[in-house]
């Protein structure tokens, strides 16, 4: 079946590392994304792994994929109190031309 | 460089109505995928437009359309619209033509309210 999961909220100071986790179902899956969404905003495209990789770091993001574990994190490092927001986990689906299969979002909070 | 621009920003219907969104996806793109996305939750993928074709659908009734035009602009149609249908409804497009390997974009969506 097609499902991801994710835990629903996140608090962190500002400055420390936030790290999000993500797990799906379908081993299938080609790429694996993290999305942004600030209040009343569409989804922001932040970083994305094909599935054949392990890791990918961009600036501050790091995304980490255990393929045999079907678990996918996001580390934001020194977070900041703009990174609040909710981080959606999303999956390509290789059977499909082009859906994704978004977990519910992980509400961030950054403390300052 | 336009990124993908949704119309209108925001809309109020009443049940049975009928309502129609827009979407013009980011330069370049081929495919738009609309989404549906309910308040706490992420988004549910409801049908993709491909060559002016719908080439994939999620579990949405037929109550829900859609139509992509000669410039891969699209729209999204709801008929007899019920309360359960008020959200966030988000557009996404992609370039297909480069083996469909590429990530989508979304815009920032259409909040539809039924009252």
């Amino acid at each position: 079946g097609e499902d991801v999961e994710q835990s629903l909220f996140l608090s962190v100071r500002e400055g420390d590392s936030s790290v999000i986790n993500c797990t799906y179902t379908d081993s299938s899956s080609t790429y694996l994304y993290w999305y942004k969404q600030e209040p009343g905003a569409g989804l922001q495209l932040l970083t994305y792994i094909f599935s054949n990789m392990d890791m990918k770091q961009d600036q501050r993001l790091t995304v980490l994929l255990n393929k045999k574990d079907k678990h996918l994190s996001l580390r934001i490092a020194d977070t900041q109190t703009g990174d609040s927001a909710i981080y959606f986990c999303a999956e390509k689906v290789k059977t499909s031309y082009d859906k994704v299969i978004f977990g519910p979002g992980t509400s961030l909070s950054v403390i300052p | 460089d336009a990124g993908v621009t949704q119309s209108p920003t925001h809309l109020i219907k009443t049940r049975g109505q009928q309502v129609t969104l827009r979407c013009s996806p980011k330069s370049g793109h081929d495919t738009v995928s609309w989404y549906q996305q309910a308040l706490g939750q992420g988004p549910q993928f409801i049908f993709q437009y491909y060559e002016e074709e719908e080439r994939q659908r999620g579990n949405f009734p037929d109550r829900f359309s859609g139509h992509q035009f000669p410039n891969y602009s699209s729209e999204l149609n709801v008929n007899a619209l019920l309360l359960g249908d008020s959200a966030l409804y988000l557009c996404a497009s992609s370039f297909t033509g480069g083996g469909g390997n590429q990530p989508q974009h979304f815009g920032d969506g259409t909040r539809l309210s039924i009252l």
